[in-house]
């Protein structure tokens, strides 16, 4: 299957800090890239749906100005989390879709655990 | 009322099991069937896909949608350790962007 780059795979910051998650598709380009945050025992919840060379789409209640996507090419999606806080500590995975794929053929990355002090 | 249902377990089993997961939704739209495999802070991994109603084989698993009863199952015959894990469902409406997941089942296989 596609291969999906996302790093880094745990961080830890200060509270106030920005962090920024990389998303790559090594192998195929992804004209769409979804990012999910994930708590603990909890399903994944879609955050936003960032299309290559246009504005993300972010689903209701998420912050768009602290949750800042930036896809700017086909195989490179990021996520900068702004000022983070204790409540923003989750786990962050992104998924990626293939030109001409359909959206029941995602690939995921391996997630990046954010833990803020 | 969560759009997709599923038990979070733990569902624990002895190995050469036959692992039986399921899930409802209530969405009628709902079109296309996943089952993904999440080891401990890892991303998921594809497992299967169903479109509409219908049953799906691949190796160990199996996939099968009721769509009358609402109703998707991911059978694992002759579980292996390695298969211990989170399996979550997800569905999609046809022409949709967004998947909606269940919240995971945690299975654990014991030697």
């Amino acid at each position: 299957g596609a291969v999906v780059s996302q790093h880094p795979s745990r961080v830890i910051c200060k509270s106030g800090t920005s962090v920024k998650i990389e998303c790559r598709s090594l192998d195929f380009q992804a004209t769409t890239m979804f990012w999910y945050r994930q708590f603990p025992k909890q399903s994944l919840m879609l955050m936003a749906t960032s299309n290559e060379g246009s504005k993300a789409t972010y689903e209701q209640g998420v912050e768009k100005d602290k949750f800042l996507i930036n896809h700017a090419s086909l195989t490179l999606s990021t996520l900068t989390v702004t000022s983070a806080h204790p409540e923003d500590s989750s786990f962050y995975i992104c998924s990626a879709r293939g030109q001409g794929s359909a959206n029941e053929k995602l690939f995921f990355g391996s997630g990046t655990q954010l833990s803020v002090l | 009322q969560k759009e997709v249902e599923q038990d979070p377990g733990p569902l624990s089993v002895p190995e050469g099991a036959i692992v039986s997961l399921n899930c409802t939704y209530s969405n009628s739209a709902f079109q296309y069937f996943m089952w993904y495999r999440q080891y401990s802070r890892k991303g998921p991994e594809l497992l299967m896909y169903t479109y509409s109603s219908g049953n799906k084989e691949d190796g160990r698993f199996t996939a099968q949608v009721d769509k009358s009863s609402k109703y998707i199952s991911l059978f694992i015959r002759d579980s292996q350790p390695s298969d211990s894990a989170t399996y979550l469902c997800a569905t999609l409406t046809g022409g949709g962007n967004k998947l909606t997941f269940g919240t995971g089942t945690q299975l654990k296989v014991e030697l």
